[in-house]
């Protein structure tokens, strides 16, 4: 089956911890992208990959790091740096080829910090 | 970026037909129009893509004017599992990196 695999489904964390959340796809995607999810909000782009070896900062970057060393993975890390860590993470990835704007969506990672 | 306005909420019963449309600030001539629906806890998942037009497939139909600012979602006879939010994000910008607004999160009630 190909997809997106977003793990763990559940993370809890003390306050002052990074934490790295995976996302895997085998769809062979060159684009992957990780969104924040707030309670009843939408969603908001944190970090975008094109490419292997290359990423973006999104619209809420600050306290996040990412990285692209293979074309499957794209880990997010949350840092202590980030003040409101705790939401849901959700990791997409599309071709990246212009006229295609399907985003395939993995299951999230629900982050909790206290 | 490219924005796009769609209603907050919209509640509805079992059975009838949903509308939502959206309204597509800047969008471009080779733009397509597209709609995501996610349930609670899970990714968004894509549901329907269209240029102009009708566009029909076995999730909804989307309907677009010949002027391509506004977009109706339609959902025919819904049921409970319906119930989601809706999104019209904006077209890719660099990367097809897509913006999700807030969407509209639809009730079915019973």
């Amino acid at each position: 089956d190909g997809g997106i695999t977003q793990s763990p489904k559940y993370l809890f964390r003390k306050e002052g911890q990074n934490v790295t959340l995976s996302c895997e796809q085998n769809l062979n995607h060159d684009a992957m992208y990780w969104y924040r999810q707030d309670p009843g909000q939408g969603l908001r782009l944190i970090y975008y990959s094109q490419i292997v070896n290359d990423f973006q900062k999104g619209d809420i970057a600050e306290g996040y790091s990412v990285s692209r060393e293979k074309k499957e993975s794209f880990p997010l890390t949350v840092t202590s740096a980030q003040k409101n860590p705790t939401a849901f993470y959700l990791c997409a990835s599309s071709t990246g080829q212009g006229g295609t704007y399907e985003q395939y969506f993995g299951p999230g990672t629900r982050l909790t910090v206290t | 970026l490219a924005k796009t306005t769609q209603p907050i909420s919209m509640d509805s019963y079992e059975g009838q037909e949903v509308n939502i449309t959206c309204s597509h600030n800047n969008i471009a001539t080779n733009d397509y129009i597209t709609w995501y629906q996610q349930f609670p806890s899970q990714g968004p998942r894509f549901i329907i893509q269209g240029y102009k037009t009708k566009v029909t497939n076995e999730v909804a139909s989307l309907f677009i004017p010949a002027d391509r600012k506004s977009s109706t979602l339609s959902l025919p006879r819904v049921s409970l599992s319906d119930t989601a939010v809706y999104y019209c994000p904006g077209p890719p910008e660099a990367g097809n990196m897509l913006t999700f607004g807030g969407g509209t999160r639809l009730m079915v009630k019973p």
